[in-house]
């Protein structure tokens, strides 16, 4: 089956920094992957949709210049939140579309503190 | 408007019960629905895909009707290992997909 990696799975940063999580497709080859944010009790929300060789389109509302998305092939995608700040700290999931039915498969998520 | 909404529950029921969750979505245009399960913590993971004249895998059957945009999901014979928290998915262009908050089921031993 399709396998999604995410790296790191959690991260505890200082106000201020920045970090950079990492999507894999690790058995097949994704040409777009998507980046979700899941506070507590909340549904996921799309943030992004990453695609290979291009510039990531983001939705209402996310600053793309804090969530910067680079998508530099067709099996890595990363998402760097910038200068951090608590209010970030949520559960950051990405997924990556395998197949011709466009099915979503998810990583297991990176779990981000900003104290 | 919610474009999906779920009763967030808690659904609390006796193993071994059958228990249903509703679900309904705004966008009359939406053409794919999914029900995704996610454990605690953790990634969300695809349980099934929902038809219009209704699916079964196993214990699971999901119902659509379009005509009333809901999407439901039934339950049989429920085991421990089903207490998690059912996300009702619908797409509202080819691929991107919106998420319903979530009903929270606890099955009791």
């Amino acid at each position: 089956g399709a396998v999604v990696s995410q790296h790191p799975s959690w991260v505890i940063c200082k106000s201020g920094t920045s970090v950079k999580i990492e999507c894999r497709s690790l058995d097949f080859q994704a040409t777009t992957m998507f980046w979700y944010r899941q506070f507590p009790k909340q549904s996921l929300m799309l943030m992004a949709t990453s695609n290979e060789g291009s510039k990531a389109t983001y939705e209402q509302g996310v600053e793309k210049d804090k969530f910067l998305i680079n998508h530099a092939s067709l099996t890595l995608s990363t998402l760097t939140v910038t200068s951090a700040h608590p209010e970030d700290s949520s559960f950051y999931i990405c997924s990556a579309v395998w197949g011709g039915l466009g099915t979503q498969y998810f990583g297991p998520g990176t779990r981000l503190t900003v104290l | 408007r919610k474009e999906v909404e779920q009763d967030p529950g808690p659904f609390n029921v006796p193993e071994g019960a059958t228990v249903a969750f509703n679900c309904t979505y705004s966008n009359s245009a939406s053409q794919s629905f999914f029900w995704y399960r996610q454990d605690c913590r953790k990634e969300p993971k695809l349980l099934m895909s929902v038809y219009s004249s209704g699916n079964e895998d196993g214990r699971f059957t999901a119902q659509l009707n379009r005509a009333s945009q809901y999407i439901s999901l039934l339950i049989r014979d429920s085991k421990l290992s089903d207490s998690a928290t059912y996300l009702c998915v619908v797409n509202r262009d080819p691929e991107k997909l919106t998420f319903g908050t979530g009903t929270r089921l606890t099955i009791i031993p």
